[in-house]
């Protein structure tokens, strides 16, 4: 089984709202990912944890803050958002052996518009 | 610095025809990995193949193929028989060098793949 969830699928918000994005994995990963995806360009990287710690912040406005609760749950935390912000949020995962050759298993995405 | 280049920005195939998707990297690294994704409309990346550096083989996996050409820093994908679900975007990445925990990717820029009737 190499299933990613994330919830919600689709995600309206204004300006000023609170809201928080979900992931879950139940591989037994040990690490997992957050990429923030415009349009018609590739995944950027916005976090990744290892061991349910922060180990990279790709200099990610605070706006954003990634919170992971257990090695199962990732979560987004999103506050006081701009419209350039709007875009499809990827949560991944991965087995973190050391070897390095883990491959990365993505969820299906949170198309987030901010208005 | 790794680099991913896809230098088709678009491609068309007719249906059951094979098709070649370009992917050239660059790393100072010898011990690297490739990927290849795949990404519907719908949004969710699909892992399709990983090659690396090390393989002695080319890695395939049922339609797909991967034509790694080490010297020339190559790492082509080979749709065999290709179907109409098989237009996607498709993105050639690379494991970013080993950091003390998690393993960023890098992508190229994605190639969209059209399949005709």
């Amino acid at each position: 089984d190499t299933e990613v969830t994330q919830t919600p699928k689709h995600l309206v918000m204004g300006m000023t709202n609170k809201k928080s994005l979900k992931c879950e994995q139940h591989m037994g990963h040990r690490a997992m990912y957050w990429y923030k995806q415009k349009a018609k360009k590739p995944p950027e990287l916005m976090f990744v944890y290892s061991y349910e710690k922060l180990s990279i912040n790709e200099s990610v406005p605070s706006r954003f803050s990634p919170e992971c609760p257990n090695s199962s749950l990732l979560n987004l935390h999103l506050h006081a958002l701009q419209p350039e912000d709007s875009a499809l949020y990827l949560c991944a995962s991965s087995q973190e052996s050391g070897r390095g050759q883990e491959t990365q298993y993505f969820g299906p995405g949170t198309r987030l518009l901010v208005l | 610095a790794q680099k991913i280049t896809q230098t088709q920005p678009g491609m068309f195939v007719q249906e059951k025809e094979a098709v070649t998707l370009d992917c050239t990297y660059d790393t100072s690294d010898p011990s690297y990995g490739l990927f290849w994704y795949k990404q519907p409309s719908s949004g969710e990346m699909i892992f399709l193949i990983y090659q690396g550096s090390y393989d002695q083989q080319n890695a395939t996996e049922g339609r797909y193929s991967l034509n790694f050409q080490k010297a020339r820093k190559s790492a082509n994908l080979v749709i065999s028989a290709s179907q109409l679900g098989d237009s996607a975007m498709y993105f050639c990445a690379m494991r970013d060098l080993p950091s003390n925990s998690g393993y960023a990717l890098n992508f190229g820029k994605g190639t969209s793949l059209l399949v005709t009737p």
